[in-house]
């Protein structure tokens, strides 16, 4: 089945800092790919739709210059959370559509991110 | 009002037991119904995919849509302590790249 890779598992860093998150599909090409951020035993809140090589679409409300979406291949989306402050502190999950492989959308295993 | 609506729970039940878990919603260009199972701190994995109204079965598992009153439901049949977990339904206008509406989830228990 369609896999989609996601890494860090879990990062810790200082405020003020930048994260990058990778979210590569394995087995498939991914023209698009969504992020996601998930608050705890709060649902997905979609933050931005990934295009390959196209600028990214972002959800009303989300800073785009603080979340900075880079999808420069068919199979590798990079979300990088810049000046990391503590509310930024969430898990972050990306997903894309496997095409090939009938209806779906395959997640990763999201990035639990702590900003101290 | 939000577009989709979930009891967040939380379900606790025997093991054994018929689970039935909801969602409703207020988008009637919704067409396509999914329900996704997640662990705690882990990405969630597609169970169960609908087209418009009807019932699919695969397992144990069952999912009914009702579009004439925008209610989705996911059914589970003698359930596992394997099946604690969280159960987001999710929906789609179209067909292909298009965005996911989440509930909240419901967060489920069963008992051995």
């Amino acid at each position: 089945g369609a896999v989609v890779s996601q890494h860090p598992s879990r990062v810790i860093c200082k405020s003020g800092t930048s994260v990058k998150i990778e979210c590569r599909s394995l087995d498939f090409q991914a023209t698009t790919m969504f992020w996601y951020r998930q608050f705890p035993k709060q649902s997905l809140m979609l933050m931005a739709t990934s295009n390959e090589g196209s600028k990214a679409t972002y959800e009303q409300g989300v800073e785009k210059d603080k979340f900075l979406i880079n999808h420069a291949s068919l199979t590798l989306s990079t979300l990088t959370v810049t000046s990391a402050h503590p509310e930024d502190s969430s898990f972050y999950i990306c997903s894309a559509e496997n095409r090939g492989g009938g209806y779906g959308y395959t997640f990763g295993s999201g990035t639990r991110l702590t900003v101290v | 009002q939000k577009e989709v609506e979930q009891d967040p729970g939380p379900l606790s039940v025997p093991e054994g037991a018929i689970v039935s878990l909801n969602c409703t919603y207020s988008n009637s260009a919704f067409q396509y119904f999914m329900w996704y199972r997640q662990y705690s701190r882990k990405g969630p994995e597609l169970l169960m995919y609908t087209y418009s109204s009807g019932n699919k079965e695969d397992g144990r598992f069952t999912a009914q849509v009702d579009k004439s009153s925008k209610y989705i439901s996911l059914f589970i049949r003698d359930s596992q302590p394997s099946d604690s977990a969280t159960y987001l339904c999710a929906m789609s206008a179209g067909f292909g790249n298009e965005k996911l509406t989440f509930g909240t989830g419901t967060r489920l228990t069963i008992i051995p």
